[in-house]
């Protein structure tokens, strides 16, 4: 699977719109981009995916670059819950279990 | 989404002894589900793919003999670990694969293990 680039951390103002980047400059064609969140002790929490085109669903929004070589997840009215480390991975549809491999991810936080 | 449930969420155990943690897939069938171990401020490490009615996948580097996976049935997978020491204190977490609608994975609540 290829690999992923994320800032370390991100600060965001409570009601502002959270823009994460990540870079997958070697992604495959038939790889998609996922997008999980892990909030302090808990298990990670699925968030969004997407092959090639935008994506959006009740928590957030995904924007993948036409090249696919990045993209960004929006969650567009950030409150103090959406503290977490988020993490993207890119996974191949099939091979492997289609086993979700884990960088270390963006610690968002969010503040008042 | 869907529901993926383990059980205990925190269990304290002694060195030398064997602590088993379940997982379950609550409203899906899962054929597919995974045992991750994270250490505090370290990422999720991939410990083995569990396949419902065969063996598991262990990754590089995890001893199956202490690390024993049993996946029995469609809707539950169980992590023993086998004689524990102090080192194998860590957060384990499972994950199940949902057949279908993207194969997308979801996670239990992760089960806190300490040895002492």
């Amino acid at each position: 699977d290829a690999k992923t680039t994320q800032p370390t951390s991100m600060d965001c103002a409570e009601g502002r719109a959270a823009n994460l980047p990540c870079n997958h400059s070697t992604i495959s064609g038939n790889e998609y981009v996922y997008w999980y969140r892990q909030i302090h002790s808990q298990g990670p929490q699925y968030i969004i995916h997407g092959l090639k085109n935008n994506e959006t669903n009740e928590m957030a929004s995904l924007i993948i670059t036409e090249d696919r070589k990045s993209s960004t997840l929006i969650l567009p009215h950030a409150t103090l819950r959406d503290t977490a480390v988020y993490y993207c991975i890119v996974r191949g549809p099939t091979g492997g279990g289609n086993k979700l491999t884990f960088g270390t991810g963006t610690q968002l936080k969010v503040e008042l | 989404g869907a529901v993926v449930s383990q059980h205990p969420s925190r269990v304290i155990c002694k060195s030398g002894t064997s602590v088993k943690i379940e997982c379950r897939s609550l409203d899906f069938q899962a054929t597919t589900m995974f045992w991750y171990r994270q250490f505090p401020k370290q990422s999720l490490m991939l410990m083995a793919t569990s396949n419902e009615g065969s063996k598991a996948t262990y990754e590089q580097g995890v001893e199956k003999d202490k690390f024993l996976i049993n996946h029995a049935s469609l809707t539950l997978s169980t992590l023993t670990v086998t004689s524990a020491h102090p080192e194998d204190s860590s957060f384990y977490i499972c994950s199940a694969k949902v057949t279908g609608s993207g194969n997308t994975i979801y996670f239990g609540e992760g089960s806190w293990l300490t040895v002492v």
